[in-house]
């Protein structure tokens, strides 16, 4: 079956510096890669995702790029701010036509910090 | 808010109670989803249900049992639980099986003694 590494566990930075978390999924086949972000207290809520068919995507100050060859994945989180603090996870299915659109495989997650 | 409410938000049990957790979602979703989050593990899909049909089962152990009994509602039954068996359990809803975006309840964070 997937799996999906995800790295690092712990990331603290200062406010106004950019972000990046990287995960590597193992099943070729995956085509479907989301990021949620979860809030102490909260469930995990979807902030941005990716296809395949695609090498990057941006929706203002996030952003997440794909490298299928190498089956990695990354968030970027550019000028960050204290209220980006939150446990982030990665996450890989194969959706599509025949695929399980469902059935996210997640990383194990990265608790961001942004110092102010 | 995500629409989907979850009851209760705490629940700490002895090992021989019978409990349930209940989840609600106001999405006019079809397709509702358990999920357990334990401390530095990945989230792990235990049931799915569609239109109030199980479609997955993810080799859950029987002490944990699910219900559905409408589109909206879904609970999971608990009886004779382990100390390993805490952790927070999460419900999501989504459109149906082949729509991408989860949302996710708030959780109910279970402490089993």
């Amino acid at each position: 079956g997937e799996n999906v590494e995800q790295h690092p566990s712990t990331l603290s930075v200062q406010e106004g510096d950019s972000a990046v978390i990287k995960c590597t999924y193992s099943d070729s086949a995956s085509n479907y890669f989301p990021w949620y972000k979860q809030e102490l207290g909260k469930g995990p809520q979807l902030i941005i995702d990716i296809r395949s068919n695609v090498g990057e995507k941006k929706d203002q100050r996030i952003a997440v790029t794909l490298n299928k060859t190498a089956k990695h994945f990354s968030l970027h989180i550019t000028e960050t701010q204290p209220e980006d603090s939150a446990v982030y996870f990665c996450a890989a299915s194969i959706g599509g036509s025949g695929g399980s659109n469902y059935k996210l495989t997640f990383g194990k997650g990265t608790l961001l910090t942004v110092n102010p | 808010e995500t629409g989907v409410t979850q009851t209760p938000r705490h629940l700490v049990m002895g090992m021989t109670n019978k409990k349930s957790l209940k989840c609600e979602q106001h999405l006019g979703h079809n397709a509702m989803y358990w999920y357990k989050q334990s401390a530095k593990k990945p989230l792990e899909l235990m049931f799915v249900y569609n239109f109030k049909e199980q479609t997955e089962n993810n080799s859950v152990p029987s002490r944990f049992s699910p219900e559905c009994p409408n589109s909206s509602h879904l609970f999971l039954h608990l009886h004779t639980l382990q100390p390993e068996d805490s952790a927070l359990y999460l419900c999501a809803s989504s459109k149906g099986l082949s729509s991408y975006e989860q949302y996710f309840g708030p959780g109910t964070r279970l402490t089993v003694t």
